[in-house]
């Protein structure tokens, strides 16, 4: 069965600085898509990423970046020079694309605080 | 694109009272998911559905709680009798099947927050 572990339950920095939020999965299949979400203190949960399994490229979207890594089975999320409005809970999130099933499966989520 | 739809944005109701929360997903979607949070157990999955069919909806806690999708732009998630262990945001998100990059992309409504007194 298909899991997600974000052993971080709450960071907090002090703005400007660089934050990394972890990410483990498991799954037996071998294609599947990794995601993560943004929950800010509104309470809605908004898409920042998505990357299938046969693409390991790390990726770069202005101050995010995303580090993939097969052999670890990890899908880190760093904020660099991070914000005030960067404060929110960020999940990960697993949908096996093998077997058919299309739900996403959850991490626990870790609260990011980032004080001014 | 309005994006996913949800009704009401908030529930208060007394314990033992039936609720309704309703979904409207994305036009042209063809999945669609009930989630809900708690501090206790996260986001987990409720029930989804494929072309308007229940597919897994082995998450749904009990028989208290059932969804049904008549038709591919409604859903809903009813709950008789209430309790106070009900009170939870609850998500819908939707989906579509094309293959591509389009595909595996999920879209979540802004969530109904129901508190059972």
């Amino acid at each position: 069965a298909q899991k997600v572990t974000q052993a971080q339950t709450e960071i907090s920095v002090v703005e400007k600085e660089d934050v990394t939020l972890d990410c483990v999965y498991e799954t037996r299949d071998t294609t599947y898509y990794l995601f993560w979400y943004k929950q800010p203190p509104s309470g809605e949960l908004v898409f920042l990423i998505r990357r299938n399994s046969f693409d390991e490229q790390n990726e770069i979207s202005g101050r995010y970046s995303w580090n993939f890594q097969k052999s670890t089975s990890s899908f880190n999320f760093t904020i660099t020079a991070s914000q005030v409005v960067d404060s929110a809970v960020y999940f990960c999130a697993l949908s096996e694309a093998g077997t058919g099933r299309r739900a996403l499966t959850f991490g626990s989520g870790t609260r990011l605080q980032v004080q001014p | 694109d309005a994006g996913v739809i949800q009704s009401p944005r908030h529930e208060v109701t007394e314990m033992g009272q039936e609720v309704t929360l309703r979904c409207k997903p994305i036009s042209g979607h063809d999945y669609l998911f009930w989630y809900r949070q708690t501090m206790m157990r996260g986001l987990e999955l409720l029930i989804y559905f494929n072309n308007n069919v229940p597919i897994d909806d082995s998450g749904m806690p009990e028989d208290r709680f059932s969804a049904k999708m008549p038709n591919a732009s409604f859903s809903t998630l009813k709950i008789q009798p209430s309790e106070p262990r009900d009170s939870a945001v609850y998500f819908c998100a939707s989906s579509l099947k094309a293959g591509g990059q389009r595909s595996y992309g999920y879209t979540f409504g802004s969530g109904t927050r129901l508190t059972v007194v």
